[in-house]
């Protein structure tokens, strides 16, 4: 079945910071892969996504690449701000089953 | 354009108690789910409907019902509520559940058992 590993959290940085929060995943067929953030009581918005291998979704500041060799697609961001504390979930979709698989999120708190 | 509404917000059971978890979309999409966040669990999805009249169940379908007669509503029905169903619902919709759409989250259902 599919699966998302990401790096446990919490991840506490400091402004301007550069941020890499690790993903991994396992899925049959060739998935798109998703980044999803939650704001503090909030529902989940979309980050990025890429669909196909050696795509680079990117928005805000934040880019992952999607990385078919190594099941990989983490997250990176140069110089991060407060603004950006929230907990970042990253996601598949595979094949004919038509649902999200997520990981368990991380926790990133930015310091002023 | 409200996207993906939910109600209520928060919600406070006794256990054997039901209820409905209201979830709209305006966004003429297609394929429409729910999700339940639980504590380092990431989300996982209870039942999703690929069109009216259409609903198939998720990862974790014990103890919910839905039913679809609209493209816009999708409502999760809570049978017999129970202190396990603690958690946070969200409803997502897309234009077709297919791998390259993007999902549309609501801003949840925090729901409490006692």
């Amino acid at each position: 079945g599919n699966s998302v590993t990401q790096m446990e959290g919490p991840v506490t940085l400091s402004e301007e910071a550069f941020l890499t929060i690790n993903c991994t995943y396992t899925a049959t067929g060739y998935p798109s892969l998703f980044w999803y953030v939650q704001y503090p009581g909030e529902g989940l918005q979309l980050l990025l996504k890429a669909t196909k291998a050696d795509d680079k979704g990117s928005n805000k500041g934040f880019e992952a690449t999607y990385r078919k060799e190594t099941t990989s697609f983490h997250l990176e961001k140069g110089s991060v701000q407060v603004s950006d504390s929230a907990v970042y979930f990253c996601a598949l979709i595979s094949g004919s089953a038509r649902q999200l698989t997520f990981g368990s999120g991380t926790q990133l708190t930015v310091l002023p | 354009n409200a996207g993906v509404t939910q109600t209520p917000k928060f919600q406070v059971l006794k256990t054997g108690q039901s209820m409905t978890l209201q979830c709209a979309q305006d966004m003429n999409h297609e394929y429409m789910s729910w999700y339940r966040q639980d504590p380092g669990m990431g989300l996982r999805l209870i039942h999703y409907s690929v069109g009216a009249g259409i609903t198939d169940q998720g990862e974790v379908p014990n103890g919910y019902n839905v039913s679809r007669s609209t493209t816009e509503d999708f409502p999760l029905r809570l049978l017999s509520a129970a202190p396990s169903q603690t958690s946070v619902y969200f409803c997502a919709s897309s234009p077709s559940g297919l791998t390259t759409d993007t999902q549309y989250f609501g801003p949840g259902t925090r729901l409490t058992v006692l």
